[in-house]
């Protein structure tokens, strides 16, 4: 059973830098094919897609947020991180890590729960 | 990059069909059968409908089709449920980002 986790602060001052963490169950992030990715949602508002990490390591990301987004893994404790700097208000969504529906998908199959996030000051 | 182009709302009775559209350009949906849909209830993560954008997962109800002409993708919904009400995302694969772009979503009210 395929599970993903998401954790990291509830609020956050602007100019910070925000930590996510996603914890996942059920697969490991080594297996070829193997992709999880972010995403976002402000309240009442869109999706949006952040950025993913695949098995070996390749990154992608949106191209507005790419200079402020950083996403790497730790595959032995079966997290993925992503880290957004200079936060603004405008950042205050829910955000969700989902893992890509295997080699050659561009489908997001399984989704965590979500954590929002505030940022204010 | 901008977003896929739906519809702001949807709206049908029980027992009828609703398609929903999604436009994009032959960067993304024009370009490549690697359109996806989602349901998202209200506090909900969103749950995957369609993906190629054709193809339903295990235990999506059949109800759900996906089809795509052009630039433009739709999800039809046939036999319209109370359940059916919520907000629904298309994506695309794109190759600006090479991974997805969404669209801004639409909301279906089951009247």
């Amino acid at each position: 059973q395929i599970t993903l986790k998401e954790s990291g602060p509830t609020l956050v001052k602007p100019t910070q830098t925000l930590t996510l963490t996603c914890t996942v169950s059920g697969f490991s992030l080594s297996t070829r094919g193997v992709g999880v990715g972010w995403i976002r949602q402000p309240p009442g508002k869109a999706l949006e897609w952040l950025a993913l990490i695949y098995w070996d390591d390749d990154e992608r990301y949106s191209p507005s947020l790419r200079s402020r987004l950083t996403i790497t893994k730790d595959t032995s404790k079966n997290q993925v991180v992503l880290t957004m700097t200079n936060v603004d208000p405008v950042d205050t969504a829910t955000y969700y890590c989902a893992h890509n529906g295997g080699a050659g998908s561009y489908c997001l199959n399984y989704w965590g729960q979500g954590t929002l996030v505030t940022v204010s000051s | 990059q901008s977003a896929l182009t739906q519809p702001a709302s949807v709206s049908g009775s029980p027992g009828q069909s609703i398609t929903i559209s999604c436009t994009g350009t032959s960067s993304d949906v024009g370009g490549y059968d690697y359109v996806s849909w989602y349901q998202q209830h209200p506090g909900k993560a969103p749950k995957v409908m369609i993906y190629d954008v054709i193809s339903r997962p295990p235990g999506v109800s059949n109800r759900f089709s996906g089809s795509k002409s052009g630039n433009t993708a739709s999800l039809t919904i046939s036999g319209l449920q109370a359940e059916d009400e919520a907000d629904y995302y298309c994506s695309s694969y794109t190759r600006i980002s090479t991974y997805v772009v969404f669209g801004g979503g639409t909301k279906l009210t089951v009247l």
